[in-house]
């Protein structure tokens, strides 16, 4: 049971070039999420989807854009990458209104 | 925006000692979770506790609850040095239609001497 699980867990980016968060649970959860974390930051939210099909923006969507390819798997593209967008992103997945459980991270460097 | 802010945003003490972090947020929610963060790693849930509930334990954590004040506390007893970590709290709202947002704050950064 491996949980949630992320790739990359690096990437380097030049501006203007883009690229695929991959995440995936074996939870069977409803509800997958993508947050990014900025230093001395909390999380904030990206894209959401509350079940398979479904895809709602969070606080931060500005750039980003998301496939729920099925109820395990849930992308984030980056279309064209800005240094604003170097941080590190989380995925998540929960059932509803319950705790999330969070993937290791995918440390992305835009230069 | 952020909803919840923690304090203090850092907490140096010994070992054995007791841990304390507050968390204010500002709408009303469904549910407070905290959550742990270890340098360089993902979040890990450690308690939920409902807005209709007023304190819940787990293990040598104890967590409060006052929705008239929007607070809730985090107190962490007999700390180790395994404890030192991030720690965030984070409100959980009902956003329509089945879904759920989860609204993180800064987080206090929890540092046990050995």
């Amino acid at each position: 049971n491996a949980g949630v699980t992320q790739t990359p867990k690096f990437q380097v980016l030049k501006t203007g070039q883009s690229m695929t968060l991959q995440c995936a649970q074996d939870m069977n959860h409803n509800s997958m999420y993508w947050y990014r974390q900025d230093p001395g930051m909390g999380l904030r939210l990206i894209y959401y989807s509350a079940s398979e099909g479904t895809t709602d923006k969070g606080e931060v969507p500005n750039g980003y854009n998301v496939s729920r390819l099925n109820k395990r798997e849930f992308s984030l593209r980056l279309e064209s990458a800005a240094p604003s967008q170097t941080s590190v992103y989380f995925c998540a997945s929960s059932e509803a209104s319950t705790g999330q459980y969070f993937g290791p991270g995918t440390r992305l460097t835009v230069t | 925006s952020q909803q919840g802010e923690e304090d203090p945003q850092a907490l140096s003490i010994q070992e054995g000692e007791n841990a304390t972090m507050n968390c204010s947020y500002k709408t009303s929610i469904n549910n407070l979770q905290w959550y742990r963060q270890n340098s360089g790693r993902g979040l890990v849930h450690l308690i939920l506790i409902r807005s209709n509930e007023r304190e819940k334990h787990s293990g040598r954590l104890r967590v409060t609850l006052d929705t008239s004040k929007k607070s809730s506390s985090l107190l962490i007893t007999a700390s180790r040095a395994a404890d030192t970590a991030s720690y965030f709290c984070a409100t959980l709202l009902y956003s329509g239609a089945g879904s759920y947002q989860l609204t993180f704050g800064k987080g206090t950064k929890l540092s046990v001497i050995p």
